[in-house]
């Protein structure tokens, strides 16, 4: 197993235009969180799944923001009409429950730059 | 709401020396677990120690230590034996029992030789 992934690493975009960055989780992990770093702060949760099912969303997530887990396994973050707010890492972490805390394992993070 | 508070921007170390980084949180919340996740540069995070409220030990992993006062809701972090691949940015984190995780604004820690 290779960890998490997140494609794309990077991501320039004009404001007004829409993005999408996907996540890959460790196989077999049925939750999936997605955060948000700007810089010079820690991450902020955005919102998390438990297998296709969103159970939590954070009031960060603006109805600009859309995350969606079709089938349980990856999942996909789009922003509409990108603003220079937006610029941020977007980082995804995946666990698997254990029945105690379950260890988030992060991805690299994709970074966006919006102009 | 619980908030976590990092108050060294910054701290330097020298090879082999130990030095400790600051942690502070709040919450109303009895049960929690607390996190000091490793950030090196341009690459992803890592775990490097937890501890459970409910637990009255500090936690250990290797060359890394907790304080652990709940009563003073306070958490920090002992490198012993500093080497030069623990630089990194060091985030403190919360968490309830709704498993999100809530940082701290980050702890940038370089280790010279």
């Amino acid at each position: 197993d290779t960890g998490v992934s997140q494609d794309p690493r990077h991501k320039i975009t004009k404001r007004g235009q829409n993005v999408t960055f996907r996540c890959d989780p460790i196989s077999e992990h049925n939750r999936l969180y997605w955060y948000r770093q700007t810089l010079g702060q820690g991450p902020e949760f955005l919102t998390y799944f438990q297998n296709e099912a969103q159970l939590e969303k954070s009031r960060l997530l603006s109805d600009r923001f859309s995350a969606e887990r079709p089938k349980g396994s990856f999942s996909t973050l789009e922003i509409q009409r990108t603003e220079q707010g937006d610029s941020a890492m977007y980082l995804c972490a995946s666990s698997f429950p254990t029945g105690e805390f379950d260890e988030q394992y992060f991805g690299p993070g994709t970074r966006l730059t919006v102009t | 709401a619980q908030t976590v508070t990092q108050s060294q921007p910054e701290m330097s170390v020298q090879e082999a020396e130990t030095v400790t980084l600051s942690c502070t949180y709040d919450t109303s919340e009895n049960n929690y677990y607390l996190f000091w996740y490793k950030q090196p540069p341009s690459r992803q995070m890592i775990l490097v120690i937890r501890q459970e409220a409910y637990k009255q030990q500090n936690a250990t992993e290797n060359r890394f230590s907790v304080n652990f006062q709940k009563a003073a809701k306070s958490f920090s972090l002992k490198i012993s034996d500093s080497q030069l691949g623990d630089t990194a940015m060091y985030f403190c984190a919360f968490s309830d029992n709704t498993d999100k995780l809530i940082f701290g604004t980050g702890t940038r820690l370089q280790v010279f030789p």
